[in-house]
């Protein structure tokens, strides 16, 4: 069975530039979040789509933005890169959004982005 | 609000010996608790989780963690090191009543195995 899988696994660019990162839930889960870690810190949670709809943002600015298709595939758009905005970005799918019954998330391998 | 601290961010055990990471959390509402293990370049792993039924939660890979609602703790520990948990150890809380997934993760803790 294939996980949850992204792409691409790493990535550089410029300052000022526009990138797009993508992920492919596990068949059948509905739920798509991401989260951004820094190198040495935890994840920190960006945003969550259920069923295409924003059901969650985190703390980030307006250049973070994303949106999920009819297949429950995800994208995450960052625009004006920084340096700050090095990191790994990592995609978790769940089968819904949160309740008792759905309490798991499973992630991707993450894509490597470094800003230069 | 929530949160979640993990004590201290290097853990060095001989190959064997006990491992314990600390975890504490703070949340208003019952939380559910989570710890994943991140192994070098790769995503996060589920070890075992918590979400209100035995206190006592058992996970993969021999480990296990205890919710002490007294003491806002989830320690996870394992009778026996092996070389191979060696890796980055991340507590993470979600709100139980929540309807969004979000975690809110801790800092990490290394894990360090000596042979």
């Amino acid at each position: 069975d294939a996980g949850v899988t992204q792409s691409p696994t790493h990535l550089i660019k410029t300052r000022g530039q526009h990138v797009t990162l993508r992920c492919s839930p596990i068949s059948g889960h509905k739920s798509v979040s991401w989260y951004q870690q820094v190198l040495g810190q935890g994840p920190q949670f960006i945003f969550q789509y259920y069923e295409k709809e924003e059901r969650g943002r985190g703390n980030f600015p307006d250049r973070f933005s994303a949106r999920q298709f009819p297949n429950y595939s995800s994208e995450l758009n960052v625009n004006a890169l920084l340096l700050g905005d090095s990191a790994l970005y990592l995609c978790a799918s769940s089968l819904r959004t949160s309740d008792r019954l759905n309490t798991e998330a499973f992630f991707g391998q993450g894509t490597r982005l470094t800003v230069v | 609000a929530q949160s979640v601290t993990q004590l201290g961010s290097h853990v060095s055990v001989s190959e064997g010996a006990l491992v314990l990471l600390r975890c504490n959390y703070s949340s208003s509402v019952p939380p559910y608790l989570f710890w994943y293990v991140q192994y070098p370049n790769q995503g996060l792993q589920l070890l075992l989780k918590y979400t209100s039924a035995a206190t006592l939660v058992k996970g993969i890979n021999g480990f296990e963690a205890e919710f002490k609602k007294s003491e806002t703790s989830f320690h996870l520990t394992k009778p026996s090191a092996h070389m191979s948990d060696a890796a980055e150890y991340f507590c993470a809380v979600r709100r139980g009543s929540s309807n969004t997934g979000k975690l809110i993760f801790g800092q990490g803790t290394t894990l360090q195995v000596k042979p």
